[in-house]
């Protein structure tokens, strides 16, 4: 069982809404990161915060907002998203944000735009 | 884009039989990290293996690394059928930062 817990599971949302996904996590890691998965495609890297702060993003377009209220919390907002933005969004955790350190995943949210 | 590409892209065996997935990469890394996903769930975490060991086994895994050919294999012994999911290498994309490209993926069915 993983200890990187996403809600919601699930979510459909029209292109005008405004929704977030939340991650949390008690390992007591300082990264994290969120990734989204298409359908029979790998996932792929959009943020990486560090100790709270914003340390990678991946050319994410503006309508995803990250926020990491603190060490245990991690946010995606989303604002008039597209239907191609549809796919599960995976939210991971480490120790640190050296490499080396295992990531930990949390079971994803699956998002539905329509 | 991906860094790791996985081989085969599907595999199909049966209950007993071992199952082995092969993962190339292109630039140099500090480690390879294998994962496991079940359809629709999130990503399970095997085995990490530095850019300084060859070999590594857990329980039923053995993932063998090398880094002269950019490949990394993950061999699954006296598969179950429990065993059926998605598996992934994935690499360092961010030199000494802890993020991952993942490969393509290897679908493995195993049979009753």
């Amino acid at each position: 069982d993983t200890e990187v817990t996403q809600t919601p599971k699930h979510l459909v949302m029209g292109m005008t809404n405004k929704k977030s996904l939340k991650c949390e996590q008690h390992m007591g890691h300082r990264a994290m990161y969120w990734y989204k998965q298409k359908a029979k495609k790998p996932p792929e890297l959009m943020f990486v915060y560090s100790y709270e702060k914003l340390s990678i993003n991946e050319s994410v377009p503006s309508r995803f907002s990250p926020e990491c209220p603190n060490s245990s919390l991690l946010n995606l907002h989303l604002h008039a998203l597209q239907p191609e933005d549809s796919a599960l969004y995976l939210c991971a955790s480490s120790q640190e944000r050296i490499s080396g350190n295992t990531i930990y995943f949390g079971e994803g949210s699956w998002l539905t735009v329509v | 884009s991906q860094q790791g590409e996985e081989d085969p892209q599907a595999l199909s065996i049966q209950e007993g039989e071992n199952a082995t997935m092969n993962c190339s990469y292109k630039t140099s890394i500090n480690n390879l990290q294998w994962y496991r996903q079940n359809s629709g769930r999130g990503l399970v975490h095997l085995i990490l293996i530095r850019s300084n060991e060859r070999e590594k086994h857990s329980g039923r895994l053995r993932v063998t690394l090398d880094t002269s050919k950019k490949s990394s294999s993950l061999l699954i012994t006296a598969s179950r059928a429990a065993d059926t999911a998605s598996y992934f290498c994935a690499t360092d994309s961010h030199s000494g930062y802890s993020t991952l490209t993942f490969g393509k993926g290897t679908m493995l069915l195993v049979s009753p």
